[in-house]
């Protein structure tokens, strides 16, 4: 299975301020995904990253929220925008594999705003 | 749509005993069936996954889980728990295409010595 790798494992960031989050795959692959996972809650993507065409957002999801760049097949960025208390979240990075599509998952990126 | 739908957020058991974590699914096609899990402070692993073939699979660390087509039922079991499986659980479905993924909302599963 890939090796995803993101940065930062996690931040304390002021309300307004924006953040970008780095994931490094160490293969080249398809499909990336952004999760989100709230405190205590399940996971929910935010958006499909292919490389070479613009992210697909899901509903609730905006591209001036949380611009994704995916400039080539292991490497993507989520940036979250303009943000607000309600933005702590764990920001998970996966990759889709296997004849099932199985999603594997970097360690997450905590963030906490203040 | 399909949903996923694990009943309890919350298991305690203790040490040695047997684990079980519910998971149910609504789908209107065969689905592909998987259990995740998340220690604290990290991301997902993959523990098992269903795609076809052998209604039971074997995991890692000593899960296994049933696929019950009659009952849409892919419960998690373990016979004797450890206390390194203190952690949180999560039943996953995505469609034949492996396109779309549906988690469930999770279980805490707590082990006391």
């Amino acid at each position: 299975s890939a090796v995803i790798s993101q940065k930062p494992s996690r931040d304390i960031c002021q309300r307004g301020t924006s953040l970008t989050i780095q994931c490094q795959v160490d293969s080249q692959v398809t499909m990336m995904f952004w999760y989100r996972q709230q405190p205590g809650q399940s996971l929910t993507l935010i958006a499909t990253a292919n490389q070479g065409s613009e992210a697909t957002y899901e509903s609730g999801f905006v591209i001036d929220k949380f611009p994704i760049s995916r400039p080539n097949l292991t490497f993507s960025t989520l940036t979250v925008s303009n943000m607000s208390p309600e933005d702590s979240s764990i920001y998970l990075c996966s990759v889709g594999e296997g004849a099932a599509g199985e999603l594997f998952f970097g360690e997450g990126s905590r963030l906490t705003v203040l | 749509a399909q949903s996923v739908t694990q009943l309890g957020s919350h298991v305690s058991v203790s040490e040695g005993a047997l684990v079980l974590l519910r998971c149910n699914y609504s789908s209107s096609v065969p689905p592909y069936l998987f259990w995740y899990v998340q220690y604290p402070n990290q991301g997902l692993q993959l523990l098992l996954k269903y795609t076809t073939g052998a209604t039971l699979v074997k995991g890692i660390n000593g899960f296994e889980a049933e696929f019950k087509k009659s009952e849409t039922s892919f419960h998690l079991t373990k016979p004797s728990a450890h206390m390194s499986d203190a952690a949180e659980y999560f039943c996953a479905v995505s469609d034949n295409t492996g396109n779309q993924f549906y988690f469930g909302t999770g279980t805490s599963l707590t082990v006391i010595p």
